[in-house]
């Protein structure tokens, strides 16, 4: 089983639509969860960090589920600016982020 | 606002040539890391860094691979003898290490070529 496993998409939604997704991981150990954003061909950028209790950012709420391992992403009021690929990161232990294959979102006018 | 910086952009190499890859990571972060991602595949973890010695390595990194910090500011990868496989994106990232890992930071990665 591979340490984290996403949803590969693509979504394709509207603008103004909701799309959330979910990534799931294998190690019931791990102690961090992240969401980053990938544009093409450029670098992780960390939209956010999953806390055990739910966050939310703007349009953005992320979610923890430990005890089915698996944590989600859902984007409100989708943008044109929010096509991207969508990674989920964890920390199966204390000194590496491992990460999913990405979720490709696409956001059309 | 502080970044990971990776130098050069682009880099491309004869097979079995060495190249150095450089980062200079975010100046108060403790941990650092290499990570690659091969043309349309997923970000793989090479190797973490702490206190000037290799907290974990993947089994990608191989004998081929090594890394330094060879002064107080800088961050390097080495491959000794190239392949073509090696042909990717190479990121480097610096987190904080506040008792758990914390957010990680990447650089705009160095695109290795290998021909």
């Amino acid at each position: 089983r591979k340490e984290v496993e996403q949803d590969p998409g693509p979504f394709n939604v509207p603008e103004g639509a909701t799309v959330a997704f979910n990534c799931t991981y294998s190690n019931s150990a791990s102690q961090s969860f992240f969401w980053y954003r990938q544009d093409c061909r450029k670098e992780p950028k960390l939209l956010m960090s999953v806390y055990s209790s739910g966050n939310e950012d703007g349009r953005f709420t992320a979610q923890l589920n430990r005890a089915s391992q698996y944590i989600s992403l859902l984007i409100r009021d989708s943008k044109l600016s929010d096509s991207a690929t969508y990674l989920c990161a964890v920390t199966p232990g204390d000194y590496k982020l491992s990460f999913g294959a990405g979720t490709t979102v696409t956001v059309r006018a | 606002e502080p970044e990971v910086t990776q130098t050069p952009s682009h880099q491309v190499t004869q097979m079995g040539q060495e190249v150095i890859l450089r980062c200079v990571p975010i100046s108060n972060h403790l941990y650092f890391y290499w990570y690659r991602q091969i043309l349309g595949q997923k970000v793989e973890f090479l190797v973490s860094f702490y206190n000037n010695e290799i907290s974990e390595k993947s089994e990608i990194f191989d004998d081929q691979f090594s890394v330094e910090r060879p002064d107080g500011s800088n961050f390097t990868l080495k491959i000794r003898s190239t392949k073509l496989e090696d042909s990717a994106m190479y990121f480097c990232a610096s987190s904080e290490y506040q008792g758990s890992f914390t957010e990680a930071f990447f650089g705009q990665g160095t695109r290795l070529t290998v021909v």
